[in-house]
This record gives C-alpha cells, sequence and structure tokens, in this order.
C-alpha cells in the first residue's frame, strides 16, 4: 500500500526556517517525481515544489529563492527546506508522488499533510 | 502564474448530472493533455480522480468522466450521490515541470 506521511509542521516565528519531511512506503520512492503542494486554509491548492528521480529541482516563482526541496532515497525520504518564512506560507503541506505507472503529469497519491502556521 | 479559473460552487439534486469547468490558456490545459481533476473532502487530503484529461485512475467510479476543448476541460460527474459533495481542483501540466490548479469548487448535493 502507497503511503505518504508528511511531519516537520508547526509554529513558526516570520523570517524562521523550517524543514518539512515526508516518509515514504509501499513504492519504489527512488524511481518517482516527488511533490509538494500547500493549501491555506479556506483557499486552493498551490503547488510549490518538484523533484525527479535524478535531483533537478522545480519551483512557481512565488517561492523560487525561499524553498528548497530534496530527496534521500536510501531513506525513501522527501525533504522542503523553507527560508525567511512569511505569513502567507501559513498552510498544510502536502507530498505527492507521480509516476509513470500512471502519468509522470499528475499526482496520484498525497499523504494526510502538515501544518505549518508563521506568527509572532 | 495565475490559477485556473473555476467555478465558486455547482450543485444538483442525487441523480443529476453536473459539469464543472476549467479554463486555463494554451500555455496550460490548451497546449497539453495533461489535466487532472481531485476530489477533496473537509479535513483530508486530496483525492485523483481524472488524469490526462480522461483517464481514470482504478477504484475510480465511471460516473467520473473528463473532457476537454481548446482552453477549457470539464468534469463531469453523473448519478450525482450524497457522497459527491466535496471540493473539485483541476490541475495542468504548464511546460518544464511546472503545474498550475484551479481555484476550487464546491460541489452541493441538494
Amino acid at each position: 500500500e502507497v503511503q505518504l506521511v508528511e511531519s516537520g509542521g508547526g509554529l513558526v516565528q516570520p523570517g524562521g526556517s523550517l524543514r518539512l519531511s515526508c516518509a515514504a512506503s509501499g513504492f519504489t520512492f527512488s524511481s518517482c517525481d516527488m511533490h509538494w503542494v500547500r493549501q491555506a486554509t479556506g483557499k486552493g491548492l498551490e503547488w510549490v515544489s518538484t523533484i525527479v528521480p535524478a535531483g533537478d529541482t522545480y519551483y512557481p516563482d512565488s517561492v523560487k529563492g525561499r524553498f528548497t526541496v530534496s530527496r534521500e532515497n536510501a531513506k525513501n525520504s522527501l525533504y522542503l527546506h523553507i527560508n525567511s518564512l512569511r505569513a502567507e506560507d501559513t498552510a498544510v503541506y502536502y507530498c505527492a508522488r507521480a509516476t509513470g505507472s500512471s502519468s509522470w503529469y499528475t499526482f496520484d497519491y498525497w499523504g494526510q499533510g502538515t501544518l505549518v502556521t508563521v506568527s509572532s | 502564474q495565475s490559477a485556473l479559473t473555476q467555478p465558486a460552487s455547482v450543485s444538483g439534486s442525487p441523480g443529476q448530472s453536473i459539469t464543472i469547468s476549467c479554463t486555463g490558456t494554451s500555455s496550460d490545459v490548451g497546449g497539453f493533455n495533461y489535466v487532472s481533476w481531485y476530489q477533496q473532502h473537509p479535513g483530508k487530503a486530496p483525492k485523483l480522480m481524472i488524469f490526462d484529461v480522461t483517464k481514470r485512475p482504478s477504484g475510480v467510479s465511471n460516473r467520473f468522466s473528463g473532457s476537454k476543448s481548446g482552453n477549457t476541460a470539464s468534469l463531469t460527474i453523473s448519478g450525482l450521490q450524497a457522497e459527491d459533495e466535496a471540493d473539485y481542483y483541476c490541475s495542468s501540466y504548464r511546460s518544464t515541470n511546472t503545474w498550475l490548479f484551479g481555484g476550487g469548487t464546491k460541489v452541493t448535493v441538494l
């Protein structure tokens, strides 16, 4: 069974940093594209990063320079490091996967999310 | 990078069919056959319902179907059921490993 479990969220002061983790199981993690998607309370989904098996990374302009996605295939783990946190980064952060068994262009499994709250 | 445009809400009675639209541009929805639809119940993670415009993952009811015309994709739910009440989001691949989501549509079963 495919499982994605996020952790690392919490209350952080503006300007601080945080590292989110996503533990994967039930599939060949090293072969999948992995993504982070966030959702502010009561708002829509927003794609914030992608890392492919070779380690190339991609971000929207809105977070480029502050967000860093990484992966540790030996530990079946995905990470998101966020710097210079702002109030508008407050959201539930989901990890999701993409694989050629369905489509490289969709997010076929999602974790339950971890809440990041940026407030003083 | 503006979000894809979805209606804020759509409603229907049990047994009816409803359609949710998702409008983008030739750089996303119109340029690629990589539109997906996600269902999200309150407090839950999104669930993939349709991918690559028309394909259904294993286990998803055939009451859900997808289509696309030009820069607008659509999700149709036929035989509406109470359990279909949820938020629905479209997404589209743009280019060079970037994605865009719609603002979401709240489906209400009357």
